[in-house]
Parts: C-alpha cells; structure tokens; sequence
C-alpha cells in the first residue's frame, strides 16, 4: 500500500523558532510538494520538487525553504515561524502527471 | 492564478440523493484530477480525467469535463453518509508538473 508519511500531526511552536517538517514516501516517485491549507483559500503550493536536490517556488515560497537530498524525503523549513504561518500543512508525491498521494497533514500552530 | 473554483461551496443532501459539484479553472489543461478529505485529513485522489476525454466513471462517480467551457463536474450518485467530506478539483499547468487546487466543496450528507 502507498504511503507518504509526515514527521507531526500537531506541532506547537514559538514565534522565531527554526521548525522543520518532514516529509516520507516509500513509491519511489519523482516529484514531491508542499501544501498549506487555509480556511476559504483552499490548498496553496509552498514548493515542489521534481528531482534530488532540486526545487521550484510554487505560489507562496516566502518564508519558507525546502530540502530534498534523497528521493523519498522533502523537507520544508519555516526558518523564523510566524503567527501567519499557523496552518495545516500537506505534503504529497506523485510520478509525472498523474495522481497526488497526500500525507495525513500536520497541523502548525505558532504562538 | 491558474486556480480552479468548486460550486457550490457548500451542498447538503439526504442520503440516497445524488450530489453534483462543479469546478472551473481558468487555463488549457492536460487532465484535471477530484480529490476528497475527510475533516482534519490528508487528501485522497478520486478520479482522473484526461483533456481529450469527455466522461469517466468509477463506481458512484461520474466526472465530466467540457474543455471548451474550461469546466468540470462531479456527481456522486446514491450519496452514503460516509461521502460527507470536502470535494477539490485539482488541474496541472499545461507546461509542467504542477497542479492547482480549488478551495473545495463541503458535501454533508445526511442519514
């Protein structure tokens, strides 16, 4: 059964820590993507990555930073939390054009 | 942004009815996906459906897609209490690999 995998489900952090979400997937695919999902904005992509080591901004980059230094792993790094990045965060992995298979989601609050 | 949008936002049937939410996005396609979460859940893929194809079934799903109006719908026929969850179209970006959520329609059925 495919899998993709998240570090948290919930996540309490201070304003201007350095927090790190992980996130796993076990189907061997290329590309990987980070959501955030906001009420009445729906899912809005952070980064995707379609390669080892590499990464393209998607809509809301700012703020953020990714990692992906093996193919099953994708990192998003909020380098200074904000209380405006209090959100759910998805991460997903699909191969090329086809269907996107989510994690659970981790639900971050900055205070 | 090349963002899709679900109609209604919110929809609430009886069980048994059958359910139909509707997306549209904005620019040429190469498939456009539906996805359902359950509350407080990761997204679970549903159906797929290519530009060049007009209908797709898969069980009690019935997508259609009508490139030339750039619009999708989705019906749930025999709608089950189990089927209350958010509903998203998700469509790539003609060039790459990216795909676009809607922000979802909230289907509640009711036993």
């Amino acid at each position: 059964d495919v899998k993709v995998t998240q570090s948290s489900r919930y996540l309490v952090k201070r304003t201007g820590e350095k927090v790190f979400l992980e996130c796993v997937q076990d189907m061997d695919h290329e590309n990987m993507f980070w959501y955030r999902q906001d009420p009445g904005l729906g899912l809005r992509l952070i980064y995707f990555s379609y390669d080892v080591k590499m990464k393209e901004k998607g809509d809301i980059p700012e703020g953020y930073s990714v990692s992906r230094e093996k193919k099953e792993r994708f990192s998003l790094i909020l380098e200074s939390a904000s209380t405006n990045q209090t959100s759910m965060y998805l991460c997903a992995s699909s191969s090329w054009l086809n269907e996107q298979y989510f994690g659970p989601g981790t639900r971050l609050t900055v205070t | 942004s090349q963002q899709g949008e679900e109609d209604p936002q919110a929809l609430s049937i009886q069980e048994g009815e059958n359910a139909t939410m509707n997306c549209s996005y904005k620019t040429s396609i190469n498939n456009l996906q539906w996805y359902r979460q359950n509350s407080g859940r990761g997204l679970v893929h549903l159906i797929l459906i290519r530009s060049n194809e007009r209908e797709k079934h898969s069980g009690r799903l019935r997508v259609t897609l009508d490139t030339s109006k750039k619009s999708s719908s989705l019906l749930i026929t025999a709608s089950r209490a189990a089927d209350t969850a958010s509903y998203f179209c998700a469509t790539d970006v003609n060039t790459g690999n990216q795909f676009y959520f809607g922000t979802g329609t909230s289907l509640t059925v009711i036993p």
